[in-house]
C-alpha cells in the first residue's frame, strides 16, 4: 500500500529557532500533499495544501510566513515552522494524494514538535 | 459547509462486546465520508469510505459503517471488539469538489480484557 514517511518523528528546539519537517511519499508520487496540526486530544486541523512545483495555498489563520512549505518533488514536501515559540509546539501530520483518487489521502506517523 | 460531529468523545467496551462510534454529518451535497484510526506513534490508516455507492460500507478488520440520509448519521460499528481496537478513531467528510478533508474531534475507544 501507499506509505508516506516523516522525518524527524520527534524535535525538541529553543524559542526562536527553526525547524524542517520532511514528509516523503516512499512508494508513489504524490500529486498533492498536505499538512496537517493536531493538538493534544484535538482533531486535526488542515495548515496547508501543496502540489508539487507551485505555491502553497494556507487555510485561513495560517500564517505562510511563519510556517513554511515547499513541495520540491513528486515525493518530497518540508515544513519549516520559522522563528518557532513555545505556543508553536503541537503534532505535525502530513498526507499525500496519489492522484487516483483524488479523496483518498495517505497519512505519515506525524512530528511531534516541543518549543522550550 | 460541510462538517461532521462525533457524538461520543470516549467510548469504553469489553473484548468480545459489540462498538458503536457515532458520527452524524452536514452537507448541502451528497458527501464523500470516511473513518479514520490513529494508533499511538503511527499514521492514521483510513478504515473505510463511503462515495454514494452501498450505503453500507465494509472496511478493515471487521468494521463497518452504515449511510443514513434520513438520520444523516454515518456511525461506525464492529460486531466484536478487539484488544488491538483501542485507538482513536476520526470520522471524515471531504470538501466538495476539493481534496480537503474536515475531521471530527475523534473518539478514543478503550477495550478492556
Amino acid at each position: 500500500g501507499a506509505v508516506v514517511s516523516q522525518h524527524p518523528s520527534w524535535v525538541i528546539c529553543k524559542s526562536g529557532t527553526s525547524v524542517k519537517i520532511e514528509c516523503r511519499s516512499l512508494d508513489f508520487q504524490a500529486t498533492t500533499m498536505f499538512w496537517y496540526r493536531q493538538f493534544p486530544k484535538q482533531s486535526l486541523m488542515l495548515m496547508a495544501t501543496s502540489n508539487e512545483g507551485s505555491k502553497a495555498t494556507y487555510e485561513q489563520g495560517v500564517e505562510k510566513d511563519k510556517f513554511l512549505i515547499n513541495h520540491a518533488s513528486l515525493t518530497l514536501s518540508t515544513l519549516t515552522v520559522t522563528s518557532a515559540h513555545p505556543e508553536d509546539s503541537s503534532f505535525y501530520i502530513c498526507s499525500a494524494d496519489t492522484g487516483i483518487s483524488t479523496d483518498t489521502q495517505y497519512f505519515g506517523p506525524g512530528t511531534r514538535l516541543t518549543v522550550l | 459547509a460541510q462538517s461532521v460531529t462525533q457524538l461520543d468523545s470516549h467510548v469504553s467496551v469489553s473484548e468480545g462486546t459489540p462498538v458503536l462510534l457515532r458520527c452524524n454529518y452536514s452537507s448541502s451535497y451528497s458527501p464523500s465520508l470516511f473513518w479514520y484510526v490513529q494508533h499511538p506513534n503511527k499514521g492514521l490508516q483510513l478504515l473505510l469510505k463511503y462515495t454514494s455507492a452501498a450505503t453500507l460500507v465494509k472496511g478493515i478488520n471487521g468494521f463497518e459503517a452504515e449511510f443514513k440520509k434520513s438520520e444523516t448519521s454515518f456511525h461506525l460499528t464492529k460486531p466484536s471488539a478487539h484488544m488491538s481496537d483501542a485507538a482513536e478513531y476520526f470520522c471524515v467528510v471531504s470538501v466538495t469538489n476539493t481534496d480537503k478533508l474536515i475531521f471530527g474531534t475523534g473518539t478514543r475507544l478503550q477495550v478492556f480484557p
